[in-house]
């Protein structure tokens, strides 16, 4: 099993300022996944970090608007960049179980951009 | 249309009741997660299955491959169940998750 610690767990931030989430599992994973969930819907994979190399992301994503380090394979931070309103959202980092396939997800950062 | 479908989208009961949680999904897979969000917004999985069926608890999950279906049963129903269920699967040959749209469920006393 795999144990991810996220912070912060919630923030309110204003317009045009930027925020870096943190997750640090307990374990060594090759890939972690970043999520958003604007309200009320599912969960959007922003990007996949994997250490030694620039994260991959998803189409609408973009490197400049949410910056991501994975500086080794317990650690990761995704920054929400010159946010706006339309950034309020739960952040999730999530992970896979080595060779179980299990996911685990961190607590989740609850954002609301003013 | 999205290509893993969750019904019904809400869904409210008395404690002790019987729920059922239907997921059906139209691209190849290995494996199917149910995942629980609590009102904070943690997610906590409950199950990956392949195929057949599992129990944990209260819980149940079954998948029929060949049919594209997953269910997800809650025994006994408790307030303590009230959360949103995800259904999220893999295409084959690929990492990413394609998530339901979550059943919200509340358990009332």
């Amino acid at each position: 099993s795999a144990v991810i610690s996220q912070k912060p767990s919630r923030d309110i931030c204003q317009r045009g300022t930027s925020l870096t989430i943190q997750c640090q599992v307990d374990s060594q994973v090759t890939m972690m996944f970043w999520y958003r969930q604007q309200p009320g819907q599912s969960l959007t994979l922003i990007a996949t970090a994997n250490q030694g190399s620039e994260a991959t992301y998803e189409s609408g994503f973009v490197i400049d608007k949410f910056p991501i380090s994975r500086p080794n394979l317990t650690f990761s931070t995704l920054t929400v960049s010159n946010m706006s309103p339309e950034d309020s959202s739960i952040y999730l980092c999530s992970v896979e179980g080595v060779n179980t396939g299990e996911l685990f997800f961190g607590e989740g950062s609850r954002l609301t951009v003013l | 249309k999205n290509e893993v479908e969750q019904s019904p989208q809400n869904l409210t009961a008395q404690e002790g009741e019987f729920i059922t949680i239907n997921c059906s999904y139209s691209v190849g897979i290995s494996a199917l997660h149910w995942l629980q969000q609590h009102p904070g917004g943690g997610i906590v999985s409950l199950f990956m299955l392949s195929s057949g069926k599992k129990k944990h608890g209260r819980l149940i999950a079954t998948i029929n491959i060949q049919e594209k279906h997953s269910s997800l049963h809650i025994t006994a129903s408790h307030p303590r169940d009230s959360a949103v269920y995800i259904c999220a699967a893999p295409p084959y040959n690929t990492d990413k998750l394609i998530f339901g749209t979550g059943t919200r469920l509340q358990v009332f006393p």
